[in-house]
């Protein structure tokens, strides 16, 4: 079962608009992860968050990490069609789960 | 950087006959790795968690007898889809980790294509 939901599950949006992702776990998470991914490809890992709280950002995306380590977002400013893809949290909770995934489309 | 090969990127088999997807830590000691499925436009699938010199752990829904898993040792984890059928055509993907403790890093291999005509 997943234990990671992600919201939306598919995101539609024009070159240059900026986007959220969310990521919601039941559970307080100890580490939470975001990658990038192409079906039929290797993950692209983008960040790691550990700390309640935390904020991280490369390039023009930034994820960050509610205060009770429950929820996640991933934010991407000025989308490009690079960003394209299938954006996946994952989460350790011993065995290491992914979200429900999103997949983004940026229309040129 | 550590690095998990994972063999073979793709494969084509015919029903019935057995697959071997290996995965390998290449410079480091990898004490518990993960296998994941992918069907597309969905998100991956924990299939399994396997620690080395012990039987591997399945998720809830995966058949323990078609998924082989044997993680022999501390640098190679196997997974043989067993008399496979076009329904596990998939994406499989492993991981290993690096540590004991949570979180530790996680390395993921590029994936096999498996197609089963």
């Amino acid at each position: 079962s997943q234990e990671l939901e992600q919201s939306p599950q598919s995101l539609i949006v024009q070159e240059g608009k900026n986007l959220t992702i969310n990521c919601t776990s039941s559970k307080t998470l100890y580490g939470l992860y975001w990658y990038k991914q192409k079906y039929g490809e290797g993950l692209i890992f983008l960040m790691m968050l550990q700390k309640g709280g935390e904020e991280k950002s490369h390039e023009k995306i930034t994820a960050k990490l509610d205060e009770k380590k429950q929820q996640s977002s991933l934010h991407i400013t000025a989308s490009q069609p690079s960003h394209a893809g299938i954006y996946l949290c994952g989460a350790d909770l011993y065995q290491f789960y992914f979200g429900t995934g999103t997949s983004l489309t940026v229309i040129p | 950087g550590a690095v998990v090969s994972q063999h073979p990127s793709w494969v084509i088999c015919k029903s019935g006959t057995s697959v071997k997807i290996e995965c390998r830590s290449l410079d480091f000691q990898a004490t518990t790795m993960f296998w994941y499925r992918q069907f597309p436009k969905q998100s991956l699938m924990l299939m399994a968690t396997s620690n080395e010199g012990s039987k591997a752990t399945y998720e809830q829904g995966v058949e323990k007898d078609k998924f082989l898993i044997n993680h022999a040792s501390l640098t190679l984890s196997t997974l043989t889809v067993t008399s496979a059928h076009p329904e596990d055509s998939s994406f499989y993907i492993c991981s290993a980790r690096g540590g004991e403790y949570i979180p530790s890093p996680l390395h993921f291999g590029n994936g096999t294509r498996l197609t089963v005509t």
